[in-house]
């Protein structure tokens, strides 16, 4: 059962434009949200992340828009660059657990100069 | 310096073969993670040990043994290798303070099974 659900499956955006990417989760318990980034033959990295205390949050040109009533979150790329093409990967778990992260299936994001 | 470091890098090999992935972190986290990648970029959780106790361990065949001989180290053993293993196989690491903290991947294991 797929936890963590994860749109569009992937995305191509001009440079300087809005890269969007939408995740659902169905566990209540969840209360941690990190967005990974990896590149071509590469492990994924921590991009950014947020617990539901906050409504946004903003590093740099990534932000994190979180509705806790409609358990969603979303990653924003603003000025979009083609340094920035690479597969983000959504996830999400208990903060208090055993440090288990379920992680949306990716999206591939495209930007062209 | 590396933080989380995998060998080999790639590995082919034939059905049936055993082989070993081997992973060290450098970062004095308590809580490392094997995580298979497929080719659609699926990225599953294997197994997790905390200060070498085995605290995850999610449905995969008894074919895949991991082995933590302390906490810097967690390896992965896998016997009788099947083409559907054929995958990126990553290993990862973390604190373990309070709760859920940032994990850190290694580069990868490319496990190609002919």
């Amino acid at each position: 059962q797929q936890q963590v659900k994860q749109s569009p499956q992937s995305l191509i955006v001009q440079k300087g434009g809005i890269s969007i990417i939408n995740c659902a989760y169905e566990n209540t318990a969840f209360d941690y949200f990190p967005w990974y980034q990896q590149f071509p033959g590469k492990g994924p990295a921590l991009l950014i992340a947020i617990r539901p205390d906050v409504s946004e949050k903003k590093e740099g040109r990534f932000t994190i828009s979180f509705n806790k009533s409609a358990k969603q979150f979303s990653l924003h790329i603003m000025d979009s660059q083609p340094g920035d093409s690479a597969t983000y990967f959504c996830a999400a778990g208990p903060v208090y657990g055993n440090n288990r992260l379920a992680f949306g299936k990716g999206n591939q994001v495209v930007v062209i100069p | 310096d590396t933080a989380v470091s995998q060998t080999p890098k790639y590995l082919v090999t034939q059905m049936g073969n055993d082989k070993s992935i081997k992973c060290e972190q450098n970062l004095g986290h308590d809580t490392m993670y094997w995580y298979k990648q497929d080719s659609k970029k699926f990225l599953k959780i294997m197994f997790s040990y905390n200060n070498k106790e085995l605290i995850i361990n999610e449905t995969v065949p008894n074919r895949f043994s991991p082995k933590s001989p302390d906490k810097a180290h967690l390896n992965l053993h896998i016997n009788s290798l099947e083409l559907g293993d054929s995958a990126v196989y990553f290993c990862a690491s973390s604190p373990f303070r309070e709760g859920l903290e940032t994990q850190y991947f290694g580069p990868g294991t490319r496990l190609l099974v002919l």
